[in-house]
This record gives structure tokens, C-alpha cells and sequence, in this order.
């Protein structure tokens, strides 16, 4: 069993399209991120959540927005996409907030042509 | 604001060598600190957590170490196998900021 899953792995689309990325974490844990990995394989915060709340939200245009239907889920539209959002976002959780060992997902390719 | 540096950033050793990758950050007021590892294509494998409280954290043929006075972790791999090649990153917890990376290390083990 995949502990922290990712859907698509791989999304290819045009420039102005809206997407969605969906995430699942079996672990039983409070706390999912999203990170965006780019070019550069550099890793930066861009969400947390504990327990279905909004932690940290950090410089991202709001053209991105997480939502948690629960505690196990969290997913990132990202409306009206553009050249520069094309990157590797990845999906993580942890237990006991920020003080957890944090387990990441496979990752998922987004391509925006 | 925390940063995290990783030195060096490319690393390419023979088989069998024993190695230490360096992770430095700027605020040593840390919660913990977590060692992965990352494959071409994939996601990220914690290798070790390190608590604030810790010295260091075991794992088979990996070690790692904290000092958090001067700002330092070091992961130690011994007798270093081709299958270890990999990017290994670091990353802090501290103050009111979830992880924060590194850049990684490269790391070719050659046989």
C-alpha cells in the first residue's frame, strides 16, 4: 500500500487551462504540504495543512489553492496555468504537525505548453 | 529566515569508499532535522530524522549527526555501493516554518 499517493503523475497542458492534483495519505497523519520542486530540483513550501486547516500558505499566486476534504486528503487546482508554473509538485504529511518525520509522495510532473 | 546549504554539490566516488555529505544551516534554533534521498523521476525517501535533542541517528550503513551550536549535520555513508547513487537532500524544521531544503548532493558511486 502506497503510503502518500499522487494522481496524475504526469499532466501535460495548454497555457490558460485549469488542473487539478489530487493527493491521498493513508498514514493516518494531521498535517499535508505541498512542495514545488523546478527546474533547478529546488524544494519550496507552498501549503500546510492541519487537520483540514490552512497552516502556511506561502508566496503562491492565488491562482493556486489547496483544498482538504479531510484529514487524508489534499489537492491543489491550479487555475488559468501558465509557462512558469511547469515543475514537479509533491505531495507529503507527517504526524504530530511540524515536529514529524515527513513522508513525500512520487511526485507529480505538470508540463504547460 | 532559515537557509540551508549543501556541500558539495556533486560527488563522485568508487565503490566501496566510505563518504560524508555536508548540511549547513543558518538558525541553529532547530526542531529537527531530516536526511533523504532522491532517485531520478521520483519522490523522496526520508533516510534519517534527527530531533533538536539528538546527536546523531543510525540507519544500517548510514549515519548522521547534529550540531546544532554550529549549524552542522553530516551524513556519513560507509562502504558505498553503486545502488546508493542518488541526490540527498537536508532539510530543517525551525520556528513557526515546515521544512526548509537544501539544494542536495549528487552523489555517483562508481564500479
Amino acid at each position: 500500500d502506497t503510503a502518500v499517493s499522487q494522481t496524475p503523475k504526469y499532466l501535460v497542458t495548454q497555457m490558460g487551462n485549469d488542473k487539478s492534483i489530487k493527493c491521498e495519505q493513508n498514514l493516518g497523519h494531521d498535517t499535508m504540504y505541498w512542495y514545488k520542486q523546478d527546474s533547478k530540483k529546488f524544494l519550496k513550501i507552498m501549503f500546510s495543512y492541519n487537520n483540514k486547516e490552512l497552516i502556511i500558505n506561502e508566496t503562491v499566486p492565488n491562482r493556486f489553492s489547496p483544498k482538504s476534504p479531510d484529514k487524508a486528503h489534499l489537492n491543489l487546482h491550479i487555475n488559468s496555468l501558465e509557462l512558469g508554473d511547469s515543475a514537479v509538485y509533491f505531495c507529503a504529511s507527517s504526524q504530530d504537525g511540524w515536529a514529524g518525520e515527513l513522508f513525500f509522495g512520487e511526485g507529480s510532473r505538470l508540463t504547460v505548453l | 529566515k532559515q537557509e540551508v546549504t549543501q556541500i558539495p554539490a556533486a560527488l563522485s566516488v568508487p565503490e566501496g569508499e566510505n563518504l560524508v555529505l555536508n548540511c549547513s544551516f543558518t538558525d541553529s534554533a532547530i526542531y529537527n532535522l531530516q536526511w533523504f534521498r532522491q532517485d531520478p523521476g521520483k519522490g523522496l525517501t526520508s533516510l534519517l530524522l534527527i530531533q533538536s535533542s539528538q546527536r546523531e541517528q543510525t540507519s544500517g550503513r548510514l549515519n548522521a549527526s547534529l550540531d546544532k551550536s554550529s549549524g552542522r549535520s553530516t551524513l556519513y555513508i560507509a562502504a558505498s555501493q553503486p545502488g546508493d547513487s542518488a541526490t540527498y537532500l537536508c532539510a530543517v524544521r525551525s520556528g513557526n516554518t515546515p521544512l526548509v531544503f537544501g539544494k542536495g548532493t549528487r552523489l555517483s558511486v562508481i564500479a
